[in-house]
């Protein structure tokens, strides 16, 4: 069965320092593959999303992901984390022969000081 | 353009109860989705509709859940008869076509006593 793995539950940071959640995913064929965010109280918001082109995406506020096919990684990142980064960010996979459904991992809660 | 409705916002029902929670989508949106969020887990499909079509339900305890889309517009599931492990959040989205990244509402939080 198709699953996703996000290897962080929790991450803890203060403002300015990079970010990078990792996301792994098992599926041989063709992906989409998506970021999302859920600020505090809010729903749940595309950060970037990769259907095929440039391994490299660049997404709202700042951030970024990389997909590594040999991997089965789909990586997110951000140079300086602010403490508005502070909220839940889940890796969704869609694989090419499922329709519209998106696989998600469990969510990596991420904590930024001020 | 509107987001995603969905009502109600909480419920907090006892077992063995029924309820029903309702989505009215992205006017144009031909697809609908159900997912259920239990708590500290990734949404999980439940059901996928094109327009009022069923296109995947694998994953809908069908004893128990069910869902509709009449006139492939609004949406709703429902549960009957609940049992404590249904309490979660269950999230509606739609998207213009079959492919992710599409819109989410704000869920329902369903606690079952």
């Amino acid at each position: 069965a198709q699953s996703v793995s996000q290897h962080n539950h929790h991450v803890i940071l203060s403002e300015a320092a990079s970010l990078e959640l990792g996301c792994n995913y098992s599926y041989g064929g063709t992906v989409n593959l998506f970021w999302y965010v859920q600020y505090p109280g809010q729903h749940l918001q595309l950060l970037l999303k990769y259907f095929s082109g440039d391994p490299l995406v660049k997404g709202i506020k700042g951030f970024e992901a990389e997909f590594i096919k040999s991997k089965f990684s789909f990586n997110l990142r951000k140079p300086s984390v602010q403490w508005s980064d502070t909220a839940e960010y889940f890796c969704a996979v869609n694989a090419g022969n499922q329709g519209g459904k998106l696989i998600f991992g469990q969510g990596t809660e991420l904590s930024v000081k001020p | 353009e509107a987001g995603v409705a969905q009502s109600p916002r909480y419920k907090i029902i006892e077992k063995r109860q029924s309820v029903a929670f309702w989505c009215n989508p992205i006017s144009g949106h031909a697809t609908l989705y159900w997912y259920q969020q239990i708590l500290g887990q990734g949404p999980k499909l439940l059901i996928q509709f094109q327009n009022n079509g069923v296109v995947d339900d694998s994953q809908l305890p069908k004893d128990r859940f069910s869902a509709e889309r009449l006139k492939g517009v609004d949406s709703t599931l429902k549960i009957q008869p609940a049992k404590l492990e249904d309490s979660a959040v269950y999230l509606c989205a739609s998207s213009r076509t079959g492919i992710g990244g599409y819109t989410f509402g704000s869920g329902t939080r369903l606690t079952v006593v």
